[in-house]
């Protein structure tokens, strides 16, 4: 049950697009197609962005996507706003478990 | 609108019990497998437990086993983890979320969270 591995921080500037990766191994990311995203402000419970690799629930902006390749998982974010200045997760249904990713934190310069 | 409200966090001493709480509303909970997952002050998200729709399959973090248990009352529309054998490292706000009716659905709602923490 080892977490995935995320950079610990990324940055962009508005309008610009940043890509988070997210690592696993064939028991988690590389073996099942349901890798999510979670965005989390300061003091805020998470909020799901991204579910099955690709998938944005309604009310998600189109500027958010997924793609996965591999073990490794992507969260890509297009024309950077001030308001995505947060922490970002990645998550993968494993068997016997769910596991989490370390966490980005993305700054908006 | 659908909703989860956590509750019975506190402080506690090491080695002391907690029960948690998850009070759902404005969708059907006997459908939908539920999740715990916490976060200690300044850290990442951590997943710790899930439950599946009748409450008869478990499935916990290396972490937590044999320590904590998840249950449920679907005719209390309520998600409960019992936490025993605390530990400092325990300290943490828990949130309880929704899964969806399969196991590997994603969690797509989820609390405010309850804060527990573990000192003497």
């Amino acid at each position: 049950q080892s977490a995935l591995t995320q950079p610990r921080s990324v940055s962009g500037s508005p309008g610009q697009s940043v890509t988070i990766s997210c690592t696993g191994t064939s028991s988690d990311v590389g073996g099942y197609n349901f890798v999510s995203w979670y965005q989390q402000h300061p003091t805020k419970a998470p909020k799901v962005l991204i579910y099955e690799v690709t998938k944005r629930p309604s009310g998600v902006p189109n500027r958010f996507s997924g793609s996965k390749s591999g073990n490794t998982a992507s969260l890509t974010i297009s024309g950077l706003q001030a308001d995505d200045e947060a922490d970002y997760y990645c998550s993968s249904y494993a068997n016997n478990y769910v596991v989490f990713g370390g966490g980005t934190k993305l700054t908006v310069l | 609108e659908v909703r989860l409200v956590e509750s019975g966090g506190g402080l506690v001493q090491p080695g002391g019990s907690l029960r948690l709480s998850c009070a759902a509303s404005g969708f059907t909970f006997s459908s939908y497998w539920m999740h715990w997952v916490r976060q200690a002050p300044g850290k990442g998200l951590v997943w710790v437990s899930r439950l599946n729709t009748e409450g008869s399959s478990t499935n916990y973090a290396d972490s937590v086993k044999g320590r904590f248990t998840i249950s449920r009352d679907n005719t209390k529309n309520t998600l409960y983890l019992q936490l025993n054998s605390l530990r400092a490292e325990d300290t943490a706000v828990y949130y309880c979320a929704r899964g969806g009716p399969r196991r590997w659905d994603n969690m797509d709602v989820w609390g405010q969270g309850t804060t527990v923490t573990v000192s003497s």
